[in-house]
């Protein structure tokens, strides 16, 4: 069983809809919480970060933790043409250590 | 501020020749990080350096792979002997100081592509 599972899509959204991206996770350890964006052909982007439990909102994209299930989430609200790419949610367990990626989802959004 | 830079952009080896990849942190920066990429996979982690010491490398292979970060100048991923299986994408991240108490975020570089012939 990975660490990390990441449904890898690919999915497709009309402009405008709401988008509802997600990860599970085993590790009990993991405290931080991420989420990258990933344009093809480029490096991951940071767009989210969280420590713990909670929701943490910025501008269109919502980020939610659930730690009793270990279950995140990214939302992204009006989503835009802009937003097609690859989504990775990732975790670790502390500062300066290292990342647990998910294997991503593809996000296309149509105009 | 420049962001994480990595160098070549593409890499082109045959089998058994070796392969050097370079990344220079974010001003400011002196944690480093390697990531594979394989197609259609996430990233994997390979190893964490700080100057001139190793600190994390229980991703990296047990043959052929190596890294350096030196006082001076950029971190190296060296792999020796190059075969088919190697070619990914490799990024680089590096994270703020401790006194920015964002020692958990890192940044990316663009990453090299490493295709072995």
């Amino acid at each position: 069983q990975k660490e990390v599972e990441q449904d890898p899509g690919p999915l497709s959204v009309p402009e405008g809809a709401i988008v509802s991206l997600n990860c599970t996770y085993s590790n009990s350890a993991f405290q931080y919480f991420m989420w990258y964006r990933q344009y093809s052909r480029k490096g991951p982007e940071l767009l989210m970060y969280t420590y713990s439990s909670g929701n943490k909102e910025d501008g269109r994209f919502t980020a939610q933790v659930d730690k009793s299930s270990k279950y995140i989430s990214l939302f992204i609200r009006d989503s835009q043409p802009s937003d097609s790419a690859t989504y990775l949610c990732a975790m670790s367990s502390g500062g300066y250590q290292k990342v647990t990626f998910g294997t991503g989802t593809k996000l296309q959004v149509i105009p | 501020n420049a962001g994480v830079m990595q160098n070549p952009r593409h890499l082109v080896r045959r089998r058994g020749q070796e392969a050097r990849l370079r990344c220079s942190p974010m001003k400011g920066h002196s944690h480093v990080y390697w990531y594979r990429q394989l197609p259609e996979e996430g990233l994997k982690f390979m190893v964490y350096l700080q100057k001139e010491n190793i600190i994390d490398e229980s991703g990296m292979p047990k043959e052929r792979f190596s890294a350096e970060f030196p006082k001076e100048g950029p971190s190296i991923l060296r792999i020796q002997q190059v075969v088919r299986g190697d070619s990914a994408a490799y990024f680089c991240a590096s994270s703020p100081p401790r006194t920015s108490g964002r020692t958990d975020t890192q940044y990316f570089g663009p990453g090299t592509r490493l295709t072995v012939l």
